[in-house]
């Protein structure tokens, strides 16, 4: 079974200071990677997804994050943030082949302060 | 982009009804589709997995008699909590995966998700 840790349940950080948002995650199979952010009674939005390929990924918002997979990592970096990033944060896994089944994570709330 | 749409976005109902959410997958079919549990702070749990014409599969530890599903149709699911009770009051999110050939993008597309709150 898959399982995913996200260590910091918040990160507090000031605005234009860079950001990093971690993942963890536990599978004996091959697996995708997903971070969603999800504003307040909304529903998720993508930011980047892993499948294969080159482990820097580039997602939507100036998000992107880095595939590790000796250290089973996907952290979420921003270089820049601004107060419209506040939000909560979800790193999900799920396998490579099968029924689409994401696990996720316990989600990080980022407040970026002025 | 592949959009999802959750109805009713709130929804408020005295103790012992039951209440019906629709999730709609708008411009793609979806031949599965999840529905997610969150409460307040927490993360989303799976709840069961919808397939279409034919019966869902609930994960360990939610009553199917409660929370029932259908998926009649490529594009519709529906989420129905039956005699509700306040421990019911959650956020509700559902995600659909389109049904392509082949596909393997790997991602589901989610729906803005059905605040539930029991009296």
């Amino acid at each position: 079974a898959q399982s995913v840790t996200q260590l910091d349940s918040q990160v507090p950080v000031f605005e234009e200071a860079p950001v990093e948002l971690r993942c963890n995650y536990s599978s004996s199979v091959s697996v995708y990677l997903f971070w969603y952010v999800q504003y307040p009674n909304q529903g998720l939005q993508l930011l980047l997804k892993y499948l294969s390929g080159s482990t820097l990924v580039k997602g939507i918002n100036g998000f992107e994050a880095e595939f590790n997979k000796s250290q089973t990592s996907f952290h979420l970096r921003k270089p820049s943030v601004h107060i419209s990033d506040t939000a909560e944060y979800f790193c999900a896994v799920s396998k490579s082949t099968g029924a689409y089944k994401y696990i996720f994570g316990t989600g990080t709330r980022l407040k970026v302060l002025a | 982009g592949a959009v999802v749409s959750q109805h009713p976005s709130w929804v408020i109902c005295k103790s012992g009804t039951s209440v019906k959410i629709e999730c709609r997958s708008l411009d793609f079919q979806a031949t599965t589709m999840f529905w997610y549990r969150q409460f307040p702070k927490q993360s989303l749990m799976l709840m069961a997995t919808s397939n279409e014409g034919s019966k869902a599969t609930y994960e360990q530890g939610v009553e199917k008699d409660k929370f029932l599903i259908n998926h009649a149709s490529l594009t519709l699911s529906t989420l129905t909590v039956t005699s509700a009770h306040p421990e019911d009051s959650s956020f509700y999110i559902c995600s659909a995966r389109p049904s392509v050939a082949g596909d393997r993008t790997g991602e589901l597309f989610f729906g803005e998700g059905s605040r539930l709150t029991v009296l």
